[in-house]
């Protein structure tokens, strides 16, 4: 099991705000950075750090943290951002990295 | 820009050792302040972090592979390498190699499959 828990599969209507969480006791501590994975693609990093997005990656993405929870939120779900989100941080322990279980987007 | 190639057998028999290189093009595995790393993903399934190197050869691994793991890397060849021990059909999954730089991983390689069965 995972020490980053995100819900497995959130749905957005087309045009609204989807807020994708990320919870572990490892993000009181450290930053959560987010990657987006399409069907048969390699994950591309859409917001690491506070809240920083690559370039090339829209400004609808963005980052937030509370406590035990990062969140990547994106404003205005477009028909493309649908795909798997994962979180990724440290572990409890600090020096090593872990993915969360990731979440299905779907955009309705 | 830097782009990331992994190649190696996409075949590997049980009990055997699997290899696979990262092939850094664009800029040099040395310069900056990054580790490299390796991620894998089953069919179907997550994302998990195997494991990473520094290029001063400083690793950092997975605890629940770290029995079998060893990450190497050559600044002469611009690489670096993966290899896992004693596998079995659990190991079968899609391999990517990234760059990583304060915890994120900013480039990834495509990815490339590698399936245990005899």
């Amino acid at each position: 099991s995972s020490e980053l828990t995100q819900d497995p599969a959130v749905s957005v209507a087309l045009g609204q705000t989807v807020r994708i969480t990320c919870q572990g006791d490892s993000l009181r501590s450290y930053y959560a950075s987010w990657y987006q994975q399409k069907p048969g693609q390699a994950p591309v990093l859409v917001i690491y750090g506070k809240n920083n997005r690559p370039s090339g990656i829209p400004d609808r993405f963005s980052g937030s943290s509370s406590g035990n929870t990062a969140s990547l939120t994106i404003t205005g779900a477009q028909a493309e951002d649908e795909a798997d989100y994962y979180c990724n941080s440290r572990d409890s322990s600090g020096d090593q990295l872990v993915f969360g279980g990731g979440t299905k987007l779907t955009v309705l | 820009q830097v782009q990331l190639q992994e190649s190696g057998p996409g075949l590997v028999k049980p009990s055997q050792t699997l290899s696979l290189t990262c092939t850094v093009s664009g800029g040099s595995i040395s310069s900056g302040s990054y580790y490299w790393s390796w991620i894998r993903q089953p069919a179907g399934k997550g994302l998990e972090w195997i494991g990473r190197i520094y290029t001063s050869g400083s690793t950092n691994y997975n605890p629940s592979l770290k029995s079998r793991v060893t990450i190497s890397v050559d600044t002469s060849k611009n690489q670096f390498s993966l290899k896992l021990s004693s596998v079995t059909a659990a190991d079968t999954a899609v391999y990517y190699c990234a760059r990583e730089w304060e915890d994120y991983m900013d480039v990834w390689g495509k990815g490339t499959t590698v399936t245990v069965s005899s």
